[in-house]
């Protein structure tokens, strides 16, 4: 079974300071990982993806994630806020090693972004 | 430019009511899934398909059913609604194998249940 926890619902940041968004997650596999952004009434777009080459990974928009097996952590980050980065995050878990799967998706709670002036 | 298409943004249904969502897309995906959406629970799999006629229930299936005629076109219906059915409902596709975790998403519907 595979399972995914976003540690905080909300973070809360100053335009132009740095943003960490944190995840945790489980599995009997080795993982795929996301992240995923939604903004105000639209779908889900992807940010990110790590399959197991390198273990930092570099996304639309600035941000990044690293891939920290030890810790089993994924956390999202960017140096600089912008605010249009305003939206909820989505740490993301896939079924897919092997390539055998359907991609079925396990979601983390969601992580609420909010970029002040 | 790639795109999944749902046929409403907002639905207004009563008790009882059978009701439709429709998605289309229009990048050959094989997989196609439904999800519903409610705040502090994330997303979750109502119903997914990975092929056309095929089904497989996601975790939480009850009272949805789903039907996949066409490759492109992915339909859940709600066969007697009630009122914890309200909620944002969102179809997404994938190809197979490798990758299938890059799932592209519609807009949403955003369906209430009176």
């Amino acid at each position: 079974a595979q399972s995914v926890t976003q540690l905080d619902s909300h973070v809360s940041v100053s335009e132009g300071t740095p943003v960490l968004l944190r995840c945790n997650y489980s599995s009997s596999y080795s993982p795929s990982l996301f992240w995923y952004v939604q903004h105000p009434n639209k779908g889900l777009q992807l940010l990110l993806k790590y399959t197991s080459a390198a273990t930092l990974v570099k996304g639309i928009n600035g941000f990044e994630a690293e891939f920290k097996k030890s810790e089993t952590s994924f956390h999202l980050t960017k140096p600089s806020a912008h605010m249009s980065d305003a939206a909820e995050y989505f740490c993301v878990v896939s079924d897919d090693a092997g390539g055998t799967s359907y991609g079925k998706l396990t979601f983390g709670q969601g992580t609420i972004l909010t970029v002040h002036p | 430019d790639v795109k999944v298409t749902q046929s409403s943004r907002y639905l207004v249904k009563r008790t009882g009511e059978k009701v439709f969502l429709e998605c289309v897309q229009d990048m050959d995906h094989e997989n196609m899934f439904w999800y519903r959406q409610d705040p502090g629970l994330g997303l979750r799999l109502i119903y997914f398909s990975y092929d056309v006629k095929m089904k497989e229930k996601g975790d939480i299936p009850e009272g949805y059913s789903v039907s996949r005629e066409k490759k492109e076109r992915f339909s859940l219906i709600l066969e007697s609604a009630s009122t914890n059915q309200t909620s944002m409902y969102l179809c997404a596709s994938s190809f197979r194998g490798v990758g299938s975790g890059a799932q592209h998403f519609g807009d949403g519907t955003r369906l209430s249940i009176l």
